[in-house]
């Protein structure tokens, strides 16, 4: 299993773009999660998903949309890309919501 | 939204007993307790879970108390590699009201 997978790994955007970050699992995970983590910070969340066809906001959802047309797949979608959305961003799953959360490797988003 | 607080770093020697006790106050009945690593440049790693009393596994042992208002996670015979972030998250069935607190720096030397 590759567990959760994340692209790009990187990427530098302008003030005013737009971009979508991929994630994905093949754990047939119900729940999927969004977070933000700002340098020597926690992780706060952005948006949830509770299966397909379902998500919800989570702590700090300004600025971002999300989807979630299959179990596998639940991109994050940032429009008009703003200086204070520079951050790292997980994407996460888990069985239930209480089960143990497993995450992706990050993408480390610079808005200059 | 349960509010976690943790210390904002510890530090420890190899070889020694680490704890890291979480509070959370306002922590509802069917909120359980999980604890995560997270080393620089990685996403954060499970370590343990539980909902009272005391849960052991083959790296900690986590000890909540009957009123549940804080939890300690404990480290036996820490090494350099254990040198990481933890976080401890409070959350139950609702998935939008789990929190990560800002976690503890554990530094091991040598």
């Amino acid at each position: 299993n590759a567990g959760v997978t994340q692209t790009p790994k990187f990427r530098i955007l302008k003030i005013g773009q737009s971009m979508t970050l991929q994630c994905a699992q093949d754990m047939n995970h119900n729940y999927m999660y969004w977070y933000r983590q700002d340098p020597g910070m926690g992780l706060k969340l952005i948006y949830y998903s509770v299966g397909a066809g379902i998500t919800d906001k989570g702590e700090v959802p300004n600025g971002y949309n999300v989807s979630r047309s299959t179990t596998e797949d639940f991109p994050l979608r940032l429009e008009l890309a703003a200086p204070s959305q520079t951050s790292v961003y997980f994407c996460a799953s888990s069985g239930q919501a209480y089960n143990e959360q497993f995450f992706g490797p990050g993408t480390r988003l610079t808005v200059l | 939204l349960a509010k976690t607080t943790q210390p904002i770093s510890m530090d420890s020697y190899e070889g020694q007993e680490v704890n890291i006790t979480c509070s959370h106050n306002n922590i509802a009945t069917n909120d359980y307790i999980t604890w995560y690593q997270q080393f620089p440049s990685q996403g954060p790693r499970f370590i343990i879970q539980g909902y009272k009393t005391k849960v052991t596994n083959e790296v900690a042992s986590l000890f909540i108390p009957a009123d549940r208002k804080s939890s300690t996670l404990s480290l036996p015979r820490v090494s350099l590699s254990d040198t990481a972030v933890y976080y401890c998250l409070v959350g139950g069935t609702n998935a939008g009201k789990s929190t990560f607190g800002d976690g503890t720096t554990l530094t091991v030397k040598p």
